[in-house]
C-alpha cells in the first residue's frame, strides 16, 4: 500500500538547526512535497522534490533520495513564526497526493 | 503563485441543515479541483477531485449523496454538506492545481454542527 512516515512531533530552539524526515511508499512516484501548515490555516507550499538531491530556498531546503525513499526538510536559523505542522505529501502515478500526518514542530526561545 | 478563495472561513449550522462550500481560483482556470477534510491532529484527507463540467470521483467510503460537489465553471466548485451531523464537524480544505505538479490550496472552512 501507499504510506508516508514522519515524526509526530519536533522541538527546536530559536536560531537553530532542525531536520524533518520523511520516508514513503507509492505506486509509482512524481515528486515530493513539503508544506508548511499553521494551526487553524490551510497549507502552504515550501518546496518540490522530483530529482535527488538538495534544493535551497533560503533558511528552507529539501532534500530527496529516490531509491531510498526518503526526503528531509531542513530549516535554518529558526525563528519562533516556524512553528507550524509540516507536511510531507508525494505524488503518486495518477498524480495523486498522498498526504504524511504531519510533523508538528515547537519552536522554545 | 495562484490564488484559491475559499468561502466561507467558519459556519456554524445546526445538525439535519445543509451547508455549501465554494472554492474560486481567482487569477486562473482550474480544471481540476480537489476537497480534503481535515480532522485535528490528523493528515489532510482527499475526498474527492471535482473535474469542470463532469461528475466529481469520491473517495472510497466518502458518501457522494452527502457530501455534493459541483464544478460548473472553471473557476467554481462548491461542495455542499448536505444534512449535516455533528460528526461532519472538521476543517474542510480545497486545492486546484494550477500545472502540474503544484497546486495551491483555498483558506479552508471550519465547519461545526451544533
Amino acid at each position: 500500500g501507499q504510506n508516508i512516515d514522519q515524526p509526530t512531533e519536533m522541538t527546536a530552539t530559536e536560531g537553530a538547526i532542525v531536520q524533518i524526515n520523511c520516508t514513503y511508499q507509492t505506486s509509482g512516484f512524481n515528486g515530493l512535497f513539503w508544506y508548511q501548515q499553521h494551526a487553524g490555516e490551510a497549507p502552504t507550499f515550501l518546496s518540490y522534490n522530483v530529482l535527488d538531491g538538495l534544493e535551497e530556498k533560503g533558511r528552507f531546503s529539501s532534500f530527496l533520495s529516490r531509491s531510498k525513499g526518503y526526503s528531509y526538510l531542513l530549516l535554518k536559523e529558526l525563528q519562533m513564526k516556524d512553528s507550524a505542522s509540516y507536511l510531507c505529501a508525494a505524488m503518486d502515478s495518477n498524480y495523486q497526493l498522498i498526504w504524511g500526518a504531519g510533523t508538528k514542530l515547537i519552536i522554545k526561545p | 503563485g495562484a490564488v484559491v478563495s475559499q468561502h466561507p472561513s467558519w459556519v456554524i449550522c445546526k445538525s439535519g441543515t445543509s451547508v455549501k462550500i465554494e472554492c474560486r481560483s481567482l487569477d486562473f482556470q482550474a480544471t481540476t479541483m480537489f476537497w480534503y477534510r481535515q480532522f485535528p491532529k490528523q493528515s489532510l484527507m482527499l475526498m474527492a477531485t471535482s473535474n469542470e463540467g463532469s461528475k466529481a470521483t469520491y473517495e472510497q467510503g466518502v458518501e457522494k449523496d452527502k457530501f455534493l460537489i459541483n464544478h460548473a465553471s472553471l473557476t467554481l466548485s462548491t461542495l455542499t454538506v448536505t444534512s449535516a451531523h455533528p460528526e461532519d464537524s472538521s476543517f474542510y480544505i480545497c486545492s486546484a492545481r494550477v500545472r502540474d505538479p503544484e497546486a495551491f490550496f483555498g483558506q479552508g472552512t471550519r465547519l461545526t454542527v451544533v
